[in-house]
């Protein structure tokens, strides 16, 4: 199994523009989980689904952040428009019923200037 | 309190010594508990799970207090490559949950 691919690995941006984080997580799990990280806060849980549907957006940080998983494959990451503060590494991670810990993907970190 | 709280280090020791970290956890309805480890600018992978019986995987040995609402790692015989930040980790229920991590204790193993 490949893991969880997450993709680009590296996006600079400017301030406003769009941004697409994708994910893909590993076959047969069935929870999606999208992690932010720096150095301030470290790990915080944005948004989770189990079998594609969100189950809790809590963690978004504002509506400028939206998540879709359309399929059991693929998940996204949007920010619209970005700013400077949302510059972290992006982690997606998937888990079988949620048990014994996650599988991480590589990450994708975010430079918004 | 914060939710998952621990030293973030970083401890610096040489080859072949014994470290332990230690951790907290604020919620007393948390059913599961996890060591990662971070390598530098890497994803958290998972090093192992902690049981109340307390386990161990080789070297490292993970402990349970469920009264005080404290876990523990221990690492003995320590490697070069062990040098990583450790992330404490909690989940809040015993079916669906979301892990809740610690910020990380940092780990730097000298020659």
């Amino acid at each position: 199994d490949a893991g969880v691919i997450q993709s680009p690995r590296h996006e600079v941006t400017e301030m406003g523009q769009e941004v697409t984080l994708r994910c893909k997580p590993i076959s047969g799990h069935d929870y999606l989980f999208w992690y932010r990280q720096t150095m301030m806060r470290g790990l915080e849980l944005l948004i989770y689904f189990n079998n594609n549907v969100p189950i809790d957006d809590s963690g978004m940080p504002e509506d400028r952040f939206s998540a879709k998983m359309p399929n059991a494959s693929f998940s996204t990451l949007k920010i619209q428009p970005s700013e400077p503060r949302d510059s972290a590494v992006y982690f997606c991670a998937s888990s079988f019923q949620g048990r014994n810990g996650y599988t991480f993907g590589s990450g994708t970190r975010l430079t918004v200037v | 309190r914060k939710e998952v709280e621990q030293d973030p280090g970083p401890f610096n020791v040489p080859e072949g010594a014994t470290v332990a970290f230690n951790c907290t956890y604020s919620n007393s309805a948390s059913q599961s508990f996890f060591w990662y480890r971070q390598d530098c600018r890497k994803e958290p992978k998972l090093l192992m799970s902690v049981y109340s019986s307390g386990n161990e995987d080789g070297r490292f040995t993970a402990q349970l207090n469920r009264a005080s609402q404290y876990i523990s790692l221990l690492i003995r015989d320590s490697k070069l490559s062990d040098s990583a930040t450790y992330l404490c980790v909690v989940n809040k229920y015993s079916g669906y949950s979301t892990l809740t991590f610690g910020k990380g204790t940092m780990l730097l193993v000298s020659p």
